[in-house]
């Protein structure tokens, strides 16, 4: 299952509200989680099956989407939230990556 | 606290071999299916591979990219995680993460990696 996200890159402010778009090759359900990768350290997992927060996760985070198409949606961009966030698909072997989004400061 | 500390990275030959380690802490190791993957300099993640617990025979599966080069395996005993590496060449320099897979919940099983070490870096070049 090849997953695609778009923007690849995203330029916001702090206090903006940004969409990230995570899109599968065939359904995969609820399969999907999200990811929020800061340079020079591992992932951090922000969002199981969708939609599902992670204990610790700000509630600014948050997931939809079903199917082939999802989003990661940030309420309110706060410093610490510029990253690069990956989507992946847990619905069949091999959980695929999505290529990434990087948020940056504009 | 769970903690995952990987190590053996380094600098190695092309055809080379490496074996990395990966030592888990604060969980019941034992229970979780384990995945390690990879991070080329300057590029996104791409998933090595994944052993199952025992319940499930531990069970590897393989990225295409790495089958036949590569051999995960696990020590229960010592909390441990392995990543055996043969024939090693230039584009598998990354840095190498392992990771906890989570185990499935009421709700279903959404296999999504919770917890991961801080990565070693492989290094193949002459």
């Amino acid at each position: 299952i090849q997953l695609t996200q778009s923007p690849s890159f995203l330029s916001a402010s702090v206090g903006d509200r940004v969409t990230i778009t995570c899109r599968a090759s065939q359904g995969i359900s609820s399969y999907l989680a999200w990811y929020q990768q800061k340079p020079g350290k591992a992932p951090k997992l922000l969002i199981n099956a969708a939609s599902t927060l992670q204990s610790g996760v700000p509630s600014r985070f948050s997931g939809s989407g079903s199917g082939t198409e999802f989003t990661l949606t940030i309420s309110s961009l706060q410093p610490e939230d510029f990253a690069t966030y990956y989507c992946q698909q847990l619905n069949s072997d091999p959980p695929t990556f999505g290529p990434g989004t990087k948020v940056d400061i504009k | 606290e769970v903690q995952l500390v990987e190590s053996g990275g380094g600098l190695v030959q092309p055809g080379g071999s490496l074996r990395l380690s990966c030592a888990a802490s604060g969980f019941t190791f034992s229970d979780h299916y384990m995945d390690w993957v990879r991070q080329a300099p300057g590029k996104g993640l791409e998933w090595v591979g994944r052993i199952k617990n025992k319940a499930n025979s531990y069970t590897t599966i393989y990225a295409a990219s790495v089958k036949g080069g590569f051999t995960i395996s696990r020590d229960d005993s010592s909390n441990s995680l392995y990543l055996q590496m043969n024939s090693l060449r230039t584009e598998d320099t990354a840095v190498y993460y392992c990771a906890r897979v989570r185990l499935c919940g009421s709700t279903g099983c959404y296999r999504a990696l919770d917890y991961w070490g801080q990565g070693t870096l492989v290094s193949v070049s002459s």
